[in-house]
């Protein structure tokens, strides 16, 4: 069973750069994985920011963005600001139509 | 604008079924996959099913596969998901989702508000 890989936690100070990864337990993540991040904060329903690796959703900041770094997707915020303080979560296409989320990672700016 | 309105969540007895619908608006409903996703209380994201655009082929985890069905009726711009043999580690808020394309490669961008289901004797 295929695990995809996300850090629990990650800080940031504000107006800082951060990179949160997207891994696999087994194997390197690729853009044939279309890998796709959203953003979460408490009682709200999911928002996307990224889809197919490094395409932002509309009205999203461009300070988000996605990309392949070695063998992990990436997803990097730039100039962080306190309300980026959510969890993010990542998924994986594993391909015959099924999708892999990641475990999350909780992001605090402080 | 784009909307995806989730129902049909509630109670539930182990081993009983429940039928979520959810109604789409704002774009082409006939040219877009679906998904529904869950999220058990205090846990993370888990992708459930999906179905591409058209004739809709449908997907599931391995967690539901054989217990829930996802349908789609096109001429009602609503998507269904059938869920039957329901246990307590289904308790989770259902999430409805449009996907950004047809195809079963084409990940999430529209999220509805979810409906809770609680399976729970």
């Amino acid at each position: 069973q295929t695990v995809v890989t996300q850090e629990p936690s990650f800080s940031v100070s504000p107006g800082g750069t951060v990179i949160l990864t997207c891994g696999l337990s087994s194997g390197s993540v690729s853009t044939t994985n279309y890998p796709s991040w959203y953003q979460q904060t408490p009682g709200q329903a999911p928002r996307t920011l990224i889809y197919s690796t490094n395409t932002r959703s509309s009205g999203v900041p461009d300070r988000f963005s996605g990309s392949i770094l070695g063998n992990k997707a990436a997803l990097t915020i730039t100039g962080a600001q306190a309300d980026d303080e959510s969890h993010y979560y990542c998924v994986l296409y594993m391909g015959s139509g099924i999708w892999v989320f990641g475990g999350g990672t909780k992001l605090t700016v402080l | 604008e784009v909307q995806v309105l989730e129902s049909g969540g509630g109670l539930v007895q182990p081993g009983g079924s429940l039928r979520l619908s959810c109604a789409a608006s704002g774009f082409s409903f006939n040219n877009y996959g679906m998904s529904w996703v869950r999220q058990a209380p205090g846990k993370g994201l888990e992708w459930v099913s999906g179905v591409s655009g058209g004739v809709g082929s449908a997907y599931y985890a391995d967690s539901v596969k054989g217990r829930f069905t996802v349908s789609r009726d096109n001429s009602k711009n609503t998507l269904y998901l059938q869920m039957n043999s329901l246990r307590a580690e289904d308790t989770a808020v259902y999430y409805c989702a449009r996907n950004y394309g047809s195809g079963s490669y084409y990940a999430v961008d529209y999220w509805g508000q979810g409906t809770l289901v609680t399976v729970s004797s």
